[in-house]
């Protein structure tokens, strides 16, 4: 299995900042990454996929990058609503969740 | 609008069989797409445990393949699992989701909490 690290764990910041968040998969998986929003209570919420597609309906604040092992979210100006915790999913063999970022306000 | 909703018990005793209902509103689960269960357990660790598919057929995460199975009713356009032989190990929260042939989640129900205990 493909197994799937993000770092930190946790992470906080104060509104407007630059966040970037971390994915590191075990294998080289190309551009099969996506990554998910979940809010306290609620339904994980799909941001990203490919690596760096936006899904509809997502604010442009939230990109994607990288490619092989190494993939990271930026949340260029964070806005209050943006706590939640983040999970990376790779959909090269099967699929891997990895444990996510749990991004609080500073 | 596309909506999935789960039930089921919240407390189910060891070695016995773990069963969920996801009912979908505002889209008919035999006209497309794969109709999935992942789990989160306690610690956030998320689990793609398998899916029934438009055409009734299935495939599960081989790690649970001995001990789930999906089926659905399409009367009622809802999917089921069911898990067997359940341990403390399996006590976490289910969600029902749908999928394209990737593997991409773009519908999730609200997740139903699934304790394992006697």
């Amino acid at each position: 299995d493909i197994q799937m690290t993000q770092s930190p764990s946790l992470l906080s910041a104060s509104v407007g900042d630059r966040v970037t968040l971390n994915c590191k998969a075990s294998q080289n998986i190309y551009k099969n990454l996506a990554w998910y929003q979940q809010k306290l209570g609620e339904a994980p919420k799909l941001l990203i996929y490919n690596a760096n597609s936006l899904q509809t309906g997502i604010p442009s604040r939230f990109s994607g990058s990288g490619s092989g092992t190494d993939f990271t979210l930026t949340i260029s100006s964070l806005q209050p609503e943006d706590v939640a915790t983040y999970f990376c999913q790779q959909y090269y063999s099967g699929n891997t969740f990895g444990a996510g970022t749990k991004l609080e306000l500073k | 609008e596309v909506q999935l909703q789960e039930s089921g018990p919240g407390l189910v005793k060891p070695s016995q069989s773990l069963s969920l209902t996801c009912s979908v509103t505002g889209y008919s689960i035999t006209s497309s797409y794969r109709w999935n269960w992942i789990r989160k357990f306690p610690g956030n660790k998320l689990e793609w445990m398998g899916y029934i598919n438009s055409a009734g057929s299935t495939n599960y995460n081989p790690s649970l393949k001995s001990r789930i199975s999906i089926t659905r009713d399409t009367s009622k356009n809802q999917f089921f699992l069911q898990v067997n032989s359940v341990t403390t190990e399996d006590t976490a929260t289910y969600y029902c989701a749908r999928s394209g042939g990737i593997p991409l989640f773009d519908y999730w129900g609200q997740g139903v909490m699934v304790t394992v205990s006697s």
